[in-house]
Parts: structure tokens; C-alpha cells; sequence
């Protein structure tokens, strides 16, 4: 049973530009939620998608956009990359309605920008 | 609002000593509580949880007890072992439908000496 997969696992970026990060969720599961870890932080949430919808968000700017797919996978995006923005980006999909239950996470997208 | 306090890190213990991370949280409502772990190089695993007060969760010899009247959710293991040597993170999430945003504490790395 494939779990949570993210890609790419790592990658450099300069200031202004823009990435995008791939998740596909565990088997079975139809919601998925990013997160930004900073180094030495906890996970901060992104935002989470169901049925296609961004559903919840969190406290990040514009800048983070989101989609995901008919095949329940995701793509997080971020333009004008800012220094800050270097972090572990995490990928965790559930069951919909998810509140309450556990989130099964990828190994994440370690993203540098210089 | 919703927030996670946990203690601050690192805590290094000799192998077979005794564990305590103490975890607290703020929160609206009647939210799970759970308990992940980060093993190097890898994503977030849940190690265990619980969803109303007065509940344990129990894993790998890992215990927490959800208090509502200390708003707590401390974990312990009588043991540790080598191998326990992780990142764990504490957090809640609200059971009530419409949202969705899991809450993370700030981790604690964990190091156990042979």
C-alpha cells in the first residue's frame, strides 16, 4: 500500500522565482493539507483541499496557491520566492471530513532559496 | 486561540530511563490530541492519539492521557530505548466539522544514549 509521495525531495531556488510541489496521497484517501516546517519549528498549515476546493486556509499569503487533481493528487505553488520560504514543505492526506482523525504525511519537499 | 505549548528540547536520557514531554493546549471547543514522531530524514508519524477527555493513547510503549481540567496531553514511556531518539511534535485538532487545521507544537528532540 503506497503511502503519502512527494516530489522533488529536494531543490534550489533563487529569490523571485516560483515552485512547484507534487503530492500524491496514501491509497484511499480523497483530502489532502500542506504544510511548512522551518528548521527547528512545527508544521504550520498551508491550506487543505477536498473535492478539487481549497477548503481551509491558513495564515500564508497569496503567494501560496494550490490545486489539486480528479485523481485526488496536489500541487502547492509558490511565486516571488522570498528568503523565508526556505522550509520543509509537508504533505498529509485523510479521509474527508478529516477533523479528529490522523493525517498521514510524505517525507516532504526541502525547498532553499537563495 | 488554538496553540500548543510543549517543552523545549533537547532532553537526552540514558537507555531503560524514564520519559516525560509535557504538552499543553489552548483550544475552542473539544479537540484530539495527538502525538507525532520525526524520525531523521523522514515525514511526521502518528505515534498516538485521543479524542475526548479522560482518554489514553498507547503505542510502542508510549502513553498520554487527555485532561481536560490542565488542558494537557503529557507523553511518558517507562523505558527508553535507543531507537527512540526523534523529534516529537504534540498537537490537537477541533472535532467540530468546517475546520480542519491541525495545531503543532514546536517539537522536542529526544536523544537517548546507549
Amino acid at each position: 500500500d503506497a503511502g503519502v509521495t512527494q516530489s522533488p525531495t529536494h531543490l534550489i531556488k533563487t529569490r523571485g522565482q516560483q515552485v512547484t510541489l507534487r503530492c500524491s496521497p496514501k491509497s484511499g484517501h480523497d483530502t489532502v493539507s500542506w504544510y511548512q516546517q522551518a528548521l527547528g519549528q512545527g508544521p504550520q498549515f498551508i491550506f487543505q483541499y477536498y473535492e478539487e476546493e481549497e477548503r481551509q486556509r491558513g495564515n500564508f499569503p497569496d503567494r501560496f496557491s494550490g490545486h489539486q487533481f480528479p485523481n485526488y493528487s496536489s500541487e502547492l505553488n509558490v511565486n516571488a520566492l522570498l528568503l523565508g520560504d526556505s522550509a520543509l514543505y509537508l504533505c498529509a492526506s485523510s479521509l474527508w471530513p478529516s477533523g479528529g482523525g490522523e493525517l498521514f504525511f510524505g517525507e516532504g519537499s526541502r525547498l532553499t532559496v537563495l | 486561540g488554538n496553540s500548543v505549548t510543549q517543552m523545549e528540547g533537547p532532553v537526552t536520557l540514558s537507555e531503560e530511563a524514564f520519559l516525560t514531554i509535557n504538552c499543553t493546549y489552548t483550544a475552542t471547543g473539544y479537540p484530539s490530541l495527538f502525538w507525532y514522531v520525526q524520525y531523521p530524514g523522514e515525514g511526521l508519524q502518528l505515534l498516538l492519539k485521543a479524542t475526548k477527555a479522560d482518554d489514553k493513547g498507547s503505542n510502542k510503549g508510549f502513553e498520554a492521557t487527555y485532561r481536560k481540567e490542565t488542558t494537557s496531553f503529557h507523553l511518558e514511556k517507562g523505558s527508553v530505548q535507543v531507537s527512540d531518539s526523534a523529534v516529537y511534535f504534540c498537537a490537537h485538532s477541533p472535532t467540530t466539522s468546517g475546520t480542519y487545521k491541525y495545531i503543532f507544537g514546536t517539537g522536542t528532540r529526544l536523544k537517548v544514549l546507549a
